[in-house]
C-alpha cells in the first residue's frame, strides 16, 4: 500500500520570504500522480499544484513550485515570496493511475506571519 | 457557478439518529468520492462512484450507505450516528474515461457534531 509522509506538522514564517515543505511516499509503482492540496481555515480543499510521475520537468504555478525527485520519491513544495492568504493546512498526496483515491500525507500546518 | 457542492455546510444531531449529505457536481466528472477528515485533520477516502457504480468501499461501517443516482450527484446517509462519527466529511470528483487527469476537485466540506 503507498504511503505519504509529511515530517513537518507545523511551519512558521515571515511575510514574503520563501519556505519548503517536504513529502515523501513509498509506492513501487511507476505511473502516478501527486498533488499538493491547501486547507485554509475556511476548510475548502484548494488544488495547489500537480505533478506527473512521468513527467521530469518540476510542476510550476506562480509562486508555487515542486521539487520532483523520483528516484528518492520526494515531492517538496516551494512558496516564494509568501504572503499571509497563504496560512494554511497544506497537504501532500498520491494517486495511482488508475487506482481512483487519493493518499494523503498527514497535513502541515503553515503560518505566514506579518 | 460553484463546481462542487455538499448540504449542508454544518449538521449538529444527536446519537443514534440517521442522517443524509448530499453532494452534487456540475464539471461533468464521471467519478464522484467521499472523504472522512478526522479531529487531527487526517483525510482518508471512504467510497469511489465512477458512473454511478461502487468501486471503492474502503471497510467503511454499514451504517454508512452512499448512493448515486445519476453521474453528477453522490448522496451519504449514515444510520445509526455514533460519537466516533463526528467528523467533516467531503465529497470530491473528477473525470477518469479515456485516460482523464485524474486531478480531484472538492467540496466545501461537511461538518458533523454527533453529540
Amino acid at each position: 500500500a503507498q504511503t505519504v509522509t509529511q515530517s513537518q506538522p507545523e511551519m512558521s514564517v515571515q511575510e514574503a520570504e520563501t519556505v519548503t515543505l517536504s513529502c515523501t511516499y513509498d509506492t513501487s509503482e511507476n505511473n502516478y500522480y501527486l498533488f499538493w492540496y491547501k486547507q485554509p481555515p475556511s476548510r475548502q480543499m484548494i488544488l495547489v499544484i500537480r505533478q506527473e510521475a512521468y513527467k521530469q520537468q518540476n510542476a510550476t504555478e506562480n509562486r508555487f513550485s515542486v521539487n520532483f525527485q523520483k528516484a528518492a520519491k520526494s515531492f517538496s513544495l516551494k512558496i516564494s515570496d509568501s504572503q499571509l492568504g497563504d496560512t494554511a493546512m497544506y497537504f501532500c498526496a498520491f494517486n495511482r493511475k488508475g487506482a481512483q483515491k487519493l493518499v494523503f500525507g498527514q497535513g502541515t500546518r503553515l503560518t505566514i506571519n506579518p | 457557478d460553484t463546481a462542487v457542492s455538499q448540504t449542508p455546510k454544518y449538521l449538529v444531531t444527536q446519537m443514534g439518529n440517521d442522517k443524509s449529505i448530499k453532494c452534487e457536481q456540475n464539471l461533468g466528472h464521471d467519478t464522484m468520492y467521499w472523504y472522512k477528515q478526522d479531529s487531527k485533520k487526517f483525510l482518508k477516502i471512504m467510497f469511489s462512484y465512477n458512473n454511478k457504480e461502487l468501486i471503492i468501499n474502503e471497510t467503511v461501517p454499514n451504517r454508512f450507505s452512499p448512493k448515486s443516482p445519476d453521474k453528477a450527484h453522490l448522496n451519504l446517509h449514515i444510520n445509526s450516528l455514533e460519537l466516533g462519527d463526528s467528523a467533516v466529511y467531503f465529497c470530491a470528483s473528477t473525470y477518469r474515461k479515456g485516460g482523464g487527469e485524474e486531478t480531484q476537485y472538492f467540496g466545501p466540506g461537511t461538518r458533523l457534531l454527533v453529540l
